[in-house]
């Protein structure tokens, strides 16, 4: 059963600092992987998508990295700003069309 | 951009209630999740559907049903409503075109089972 993990569960930064947060996983048999950010209450908005022929994908100050043999990911948030304080979760999609989920990184950024 | 839309945002329920919960997309997309969500547990997968009609259970069916008369629309159907169904519900759809598409959530539902 594919097991992710994402270390460690709660994190602060000062604003301005890179963010870098990391997902693990134990089956290194996936299609893709996909970094989501939720805030208090509310549902889920995907952030990147990674397929597994791939080796990262940019957005804005986001960069995610995935080395599928070592089965980890890599989220980096370049110059955090407060409005990034929120839980990030990363999720591994696998051949039975189900996604297997991180329990999440919670940050909060400081002003 | 992809709408998920669950219908209501907070629902209060009493024990032994029949409690539907529904999901709407706008992106004609083939499938269509039912996740609950709990602290410590993370993300579980309820039940998910892959065509109009089609379902196939997750990894905690036990208590819940569901419906996809139409390929917008997915009902999650709590039979028997228990305290211990309290959560929050989120809903995802994607496209059933090739193995690489995301999955896109709603705002979820908070469900309380008084």
């Amino acid at each position: 059963k594919q097991e992710v993990t994402q270390i460690p569960a709660a994190l602060s930064v000062p604003e301005g600092e890179n963010l870098v947060l990391n997902c693990s996983f134990t089956d290194s048999a996936i299609y893709n992987l996909q970094w989501f950010r939720q805030d208090p209450g509310k549902g889920l908005t995907s952030l990147l998508l990674i397929q597994s022929s791939q080796r990262e994908q940019t957005s804005g100050r986001l960069n995610a990295s995935l080395d599928k043999s070592s089965g980890r990911s890599t989220l980096y948030i370049a110059a955090s700003q407060p409005g990034d304080s929120a839980t990030y979760l990363c999720a591994v999609r696998q051949g039975n069309n189900r996604l297997a989920f991180g329990k999440g990184n919670q940050v909060v950024v400081i002003p | 951009d992809v709408k998920v839309t669950q219908s209501s945002r907070y629902l209060v329920k009493r024990t032994g209630e029949k409690v539907f919960l529904e999901c709407v997309q706008d992106m004609d997309h083939e499938n269509m999740f039912w996740y609950r969500q709990d602290p410590g547990l993370g993300l579980r997968l309820i039940y998910f559907s892959y065509d109009v009609k089609m379902k196939e259970k997750g990894d905690i069916p036990e208590g819940y049903s569901v419906s996809r008369e139409k390929k917008e629309r997915f009902s999650l159907i709590l039979e028997s409503a228990s305290t211990n169904q309290t959560s929050m519900y989120l809903c995802a759809s994607s496209s059933g075109a090739g193995w690489g598409q995301p999955q896109h959530f709603g705002d979820g539902t908070r469900l309380s089972i008084l």
